[in-house]
């Protein structure tokens, strides 16, 4: 069963620092790996998507990795801003005939405090 | 519409009354997706519909849950005899085609508290 985790569970840094929320996932057999945010009370973001072929995404401050035989990926967010506070979720869809459910980690809560 | 629609966005029910929970998703969609979020928790996959049928419903919890989506554009979410442990927000997101490489677009969510 496909179990995916990220670490840390919060964060909070002062603007303007660099940081790097992480996602593990334990079956590498997937289609493809998505970084989500979540403000609270709101739906999902989506933020990023890198699917298996790739090693890599970026759009703007943000850049997301995808180690796929290690079954790691990690969110890198540049010069952060308050802005940016909310919960940041990574998803994996596995790569099985007919399955399009993704499975999600619990979440990283970021804090940008000015 | 331009995005995933969900109606109502509270519901405040009672211990073993019936609710129905709907999404509209985005015009031309063909798969959806019924998700459920526990306080603190990623969201946990329910139910995919391609068209009007439910091509995977491994995710649903019991046989008190039950979706529909009779026309294959909006759909609807059951839940019987609701319990205190059935209270989380219910997301509901849709993808093109429900190919494997597409990304999936999520609804904000229909919050259920069960009393």
């Amino acid at each position: 069963k496909q179990e995916v985790t990220q670490i840390p569970a919060a964060l909070s840094v002062p603007e303007g620092e660099n940081l790097v929320l992480n996602c593990s996932f334990t079956d590498s057999a997937i289609y493809n790996l998505q970084w989500f945010r979540q403000d609270p009370g709101k739906g999902l973001t989506s933020l990023l998507l890198i699917q298996s072929s790739q090693r890599e995404q970026t759009s703007g401050r943000l850049n997301a990795s995808l180690d796929k035989s290690s079954g790691r990926s990690t969110l890198y967010i540049a010069a952060s801003q308050p802005g940016d506070s909310a919960t940041y979720l990574c998803a994996v869809k596995e790569e099985i005939q007919g399955a399009q459910k993704l499975v999600f980690g619990q979440g990283t809560r970021l804090t940008i405090n000015p | 519409g331009a995005g995933v629609s969900q109606t109502p966005s509270n519901k405040v029910t009672e211990k073993g009354k019936y609710v129905e929970l709907r999404c509209d998703p985005i015009s031309g969609h063909t798969a959806l997706y019924w998700y459920r979020q526990s306080l603190g928790q990623g969201p946990e996959f329910l139910i995919y519909f391609q068209g009007t049928g439910a091509a995977d419903d491994s995710g649903l919890p019991n046989d008190r849950f039950f979706a529909v989506r009779p026309e294959g554009s909006v759909s609807t979410l059951k839940i019987q005899r609701t319990e205190r442990g059935d209270s989380a927000v219910y997301l509901c997101a849709s993808s093109r085609r429900g190919q494997g490489w597409e990304t999936q677009y999520f609804g904000p969510g229909t919050r259920l508290l069960v009393l």
